[in-house]
């Protein structure tokens, strides 16, 4: 089956500065990679998603990047607010509509 | 996007014991996942609720302990049977359309058992 790893676990920046997430997969076979934010005691939100067909895909100050080759996809935040402060899962997934496997999480630490 | 909703948000139970926990979705979905989340970890599946049909369990995972039900494309159950303080954890719901990727996530069900 698939697995995700995410590193790191956790993540300090200052705000304003940029914060960079990085998810491996091991199944080629995937072609959905969601980002989640969860904030303490609420419910995991999609932020941003790509699938296998699209390099990059940018929102306002998020990016991530998907590289099929080497089985990687990143999460760029760039202007790094204390709102950002959060917990993000990456995820993969082989197929509309299919479940998904989730990294480990990272704890993102925005410091005014 | 669907809007997910969980009943209840949150229960202490004594071990031995079951609890059932709805979701609710405000519109058919044709996906909708079950997962455990367990204090300071990611998410874990558990099954996928099929509609009509038995649920798909995850290596780990079976029915007799966490019987689901999905009678219809808006609402599922999940059953935690036979309680055990290792159950303790956050159950989520999700959901997503057939022929989409997006998957949404209910608020959740905090579970205790003592």
């Amino acid at each position: 089956g698939e697995n995700v790893e995410q590193h790191p676990s956790t993540l300090s920046v200052q705000e304003g500065d940029s914060a960079v997430i990085k998810c491996t997969y091991s199944d080629s076979a995937s072609n959905y990679f969601p980002w989640y934010k969860q904030e303490l005691g609420k419910r995991p939100q999609l932020i941003i998603d790509i699938r296998s067909n699209v390099g990059e895909k940018k929102d306002q100050r998020i990016a991530v990047t998907l590289n099929k080759t080497a089985k990687h996809f990143s999460l760029h935040i760039t202007e790094t607010q204390p709102e950002d402060s959060a917990v993000y899962f990456c995820a993969a997934s082989g197929a509309a509509g299919n479940k998904l496997t989730f990294g480990g999480g990272t704890r993102v630490l925005v410091k005014p | 996007s669907a809007v997910i909703s969980q009943k209840p948000s949150r229960d202490i139970c004594q071990r031995g014991t079951s609890l059932t926990i709805q979701c609710q979705v405000d519109s058919q979905v044709t996906m909708m996942f079950w997962y455990r989340q367990q204090p300071g970890q990611s998410l874990t599946l558990i099954a996928t609720a099929n509609q009509g049909s038995e649920a798909t369990y995850e290596s780990g995972f079976v029915i007799d302990k966490f019987p689901i039900s999905r009678p219809n494309l808006t609402f599922s159950t999940l059953t935690v049977s036979n309680m055990s303080p290792e159950d303790s954890s956050i159950y989520l719901c999700s959901g997503g359309q057939g022929g989409s990727y997006e998957q949404y996530f209910g608020p959740g069900t905090r579970l205790t058992v003592t």
